[in-house]
């Protein structure tokens, strides 16, 4: 289970491309990154998942250097409704799921 | 992805009284659930992991006779707070993950007011 930081709060405006970087020095070989989103009163959403390089799927991109310590979340021209917090997590099947502070992104218009 | 779902989604209960959270997988079997509280503006906190026909493991500081665990089969768990008091009023999430995956769906989360 990697400790993980992230900042503590990002703001942006509508529109534009925002992008999320998490730290994880201590990740296992075996641990995978995964990113979820929180909207108030409600359980965290699964964004996306990575091991290495580069992931995208319709909602966002996940981009893994090599040597795996970090990563970042691209969130791809970001509306309102964007406005949550985001949790990175590195972990694998053996682990609890631990979650971090987590970044407050606050869109304005 | 894999549906989860909570019941109920609020609840208000007597300072006192016990109340039982229950949590399904809809459309997948979970052999490992996860039970969380989460204070305001604050992050998940773990209270205790569930695997399916054995007793659960809880965290450090979490009183497993306060807060009851039973994953009594691949789809269901249940979280029941005892002599719930105010200070137990949170949001609690249960989370279940599909087998040896590494992905893991969360449910809506149960509002718990204790009055």
């Amino acid at each position: 289970l990697a400790k993980t930081t992230q900042p503590i709060s990002m703001d942006s405006y509508e529109g534009q491309e925002v992008n999320i970087t998490c730290s994880h020095n201590n990740i296992a070989t075996n641990d995978y990154i995964t990113w979820y989103q929180q909207f108030p009163s409600q359980g965290p959403r699964f964004i996306i998942q990575g091991y290495k390089t580069k992931v995208t799927n319709e909602v966002a991109s996940l981009f893994i250097p090599a040597d795996r310590k970090s990563s970042t979340l691209s969130l791809p021209r970001v509306s309102l409704s964007d406005t949550a917090v985001y949790y990175c997590l590195g972990w694998n099947r053996d682990d609890k799921i631990i979650f971090g502070k987590g970044t407050r992104l606050h869109i304005l218009p | 992805g894999a549906v989860v779902s909570q019941h109920p989604s609020r609840v208000i209960c007597k300072s006192g009284t016990s109340v039982k959270i229950e949590c399904r997988s809809l459309d997948f079997q979970a052999t490992t659930m996860f039970w969380y509280r989460q204070f305001p503006k604050k992050s998940l906190m773990l209270m205790a992991t569930s695997n399916e026909g054995s007793k659960a493991t809880y965290e450090q500081g979490v009183e497993k006779d306060k807060f009851l665990i039973n994953h009594a089969s691949l789809t269901l768990s249940t979280l029941t707070v005892t002599s719930a008091h105010p200070e137990d009023s949170s949001f609690y999430i249960c989370s279940a993950r599909i087998g040896d995956d590494t992905e893991a769906f969360f449910g809506q989360g149960t509002r718990l007011t204790v009055v």
